[in-house]
């Protein structure tokens, strides 16, 4: 069974760093392009940052310079290094990957997000 | 302010047909066929209903169905049943970013 797990998520202070992982199993990590995507409480989705197998990066452009996401193939597992969180960082962070169909900006396997609160 | 624009509500009774408009511009539903649709219930992960405009996942039910006309992509869901009520959101490519944008959301009662 594909499945995707988050953890990492915390209270923190604006300024401060928090390092979030999602730990994937069922499924040929490598070969995939994995994502971030966050909703802050009682709003939309926001597509994060992407990392495709080739490790090609992508960010939005409102965390660029700000977070910095990695994956580590040999465990199976994808990062997110978020520094200088603002207290609009707030939000549910889910991990997520396409794995049906032509994979062109859209994703079919979730995880069930882990929670980031910046708050002095 | 979200690049897609969705309506913030749609509501129907059981068994009714009820659409939900995304638009967007030239730049990403306009001007390609990478339009896709979620579905979220409250406190759950968003569950991908449609992508690439109308294509439907295994294991979504056929009473979900996607297409697009200019800059508008809508999601119609018939047979309006308890459980469709949810929140929706669109996604779509766009030549503006490198990820991908989303709508808004619409929240779905079932009347």
């Amino acid at each position: 069974e594909v499945q995707l797990v988050e953890s990492g998520g915390g209270l923190v202070k604006p300024g401060g760093s928090l390092r979030l992982s999602c730990a994937a199993s069922g499924f040929t990590f490598s070969s995939y392009s994995m994502n971030w995507v966050r909703q802050a409480p009682g709003k939309g989705l926001e597509w994060v940052s992407s990392i495709t197998s080739s490790s090609y990066i992508y960010y939005a452009d409102s965390v660029k310079g700000r977070f910095t996401i990695s994956r580590d193939n040999a465990k199976n597992s994808l990062y997110l290094q978020m520094n200088s969180l603002r207290a609009e960082d707030t939000a549910v962070y889910y991990c997520a990957l396409c794995m049906l169909g032509t994979c062109y900006y859209y994703m079919d396997v979730w995880g069930k997000g882990t929670t980031v609160t910046v708050s002095s | 302010q979200s690049a897609l624009t969705q309506p913030a509500s749609v509501s129907g009774s059981p068994g009714q047909s009820i659409t939900i408009s995304c638009t967007g511009t030239s730049s990403d539903v306009g001007g390609y066929n990478y339009v896709s649709w979620y579905q979220q219930h409250p406190g759950k992960a968003p569950k991908l209903m449609i992508y690439d405009v109308s294509n439907r996942p295994s294991g979504v039910s056929n009473r979900f169905s996607g297409s697009k006309s200019g800059n508008t992509a809508s999601l119609t869901i018939s047979g309006l049943q308890a459980e469709d009520e949810a929140d929706y959101y669109c996604s779509s490519y766009t030549s503006s970013s490198t990820l991908g944008v989303f709508g808004a959301g619409t929240k779905v009662t079932v009347l």
